[in-house]
């Protein structure tokens, strides 16, 4: 079985800065992937990055971007800028394929408060 | 498009009630799931689909049926509710291994 761990539980960071939230996670998969969502207070869970486990280049948008250790099985995200609108929870999340249904295993979060 | 839908929104149940929640997607994808979250955590899944007349356990499906007639619907069932099901119902469907979710349905049983 996977789990994901992410061990920050709330974080904060001053607009304009940059911020760095934490996910471990654990298997014996080879194949997998790896994903970032956000959850804002209007409860949507909204996706912002995905990594794909046989690629080693570290997946990007925009402001967003990981850095995937496969190795070291950690998989963290980076918010350069930050904006107001990204106060939200953010969780991690780990699917292998073909792993019942191909479902997601999620950590339990960090909230992430972005102050003016 | 309108992604994926959930009706209804909100519900409060009394414990021993039935109530169905109603998932739709019109991207037509294959794959549906039902999460729950519950509070300060992730999603857990419930129940999940791989096509239209399929259906399979997922982490958590105690307390739970679901069914899936048409491919563009994903309907969970709460038989007789208890207080233990409060919670928020997030549906999804997915594509390429990337799941895309509803807007979620907050229930509380009484």
């Amino acid at each position: 079985a996977q789990t994901v761990t992410q061990s920050q539980p709330e974080m904060s960071v001053q607009e304009a800065e940059t911020v760095t939230l934490s996910c471990t996670y654990d298997t014996s998969e080879n194949n997998y992937y790896l994903f970032w969502y956000k959850q804002p207070p209007s409860r949507q869970m909204i996706l912002v990055i995905r990594q794909e486990a046989y690629k080693q280049q570290n997946a990007t948008e925009n402001r967003f971007s990981v850095n995937f250790q496969k190795a070291a099985k950690s998989f963290s995200l980076k918010i350069s800028d930050s904006q107001l609108g990204d106060t939200a929870m953010y969780f991690c999340a780990f699917m292998a394929p073909n792993n019942a249904g191909n479902m997601l295993t999620f950590g339990g979060g960090t909230r992430l408060m972005v102050k003016p | 498009n309108a992604g994926v839908t959930q009706t209804p929104k909100f519900r409060v149940l009394k414990t021993g009630q039935s109530m169905t929640l109603l998932c739709a997607q019109d991207m037509n994808h294959e794959y549906m799931y039902w999460y729950r979250q519950d509070p300060g955590m992730g999603l857990r899944l419930i129940h999940y689909s791989v096509g239209e007349g399929t259906t399979a356990k997922g982490e958590v499906p105690d307390g739970y049926n679901v069914s899936r007639l048409k491919k563009q619907n994903f309907l969970l069932g709460l038989e007789s509710a208890a207080p233990s099901q409060t919670s928020v119902y997030f549906c999804a469907s997915s594509y390429l291994y990337t799941q895309y979710f509803g807007p979620g349905t907050r229930l509380t049983v009484l």
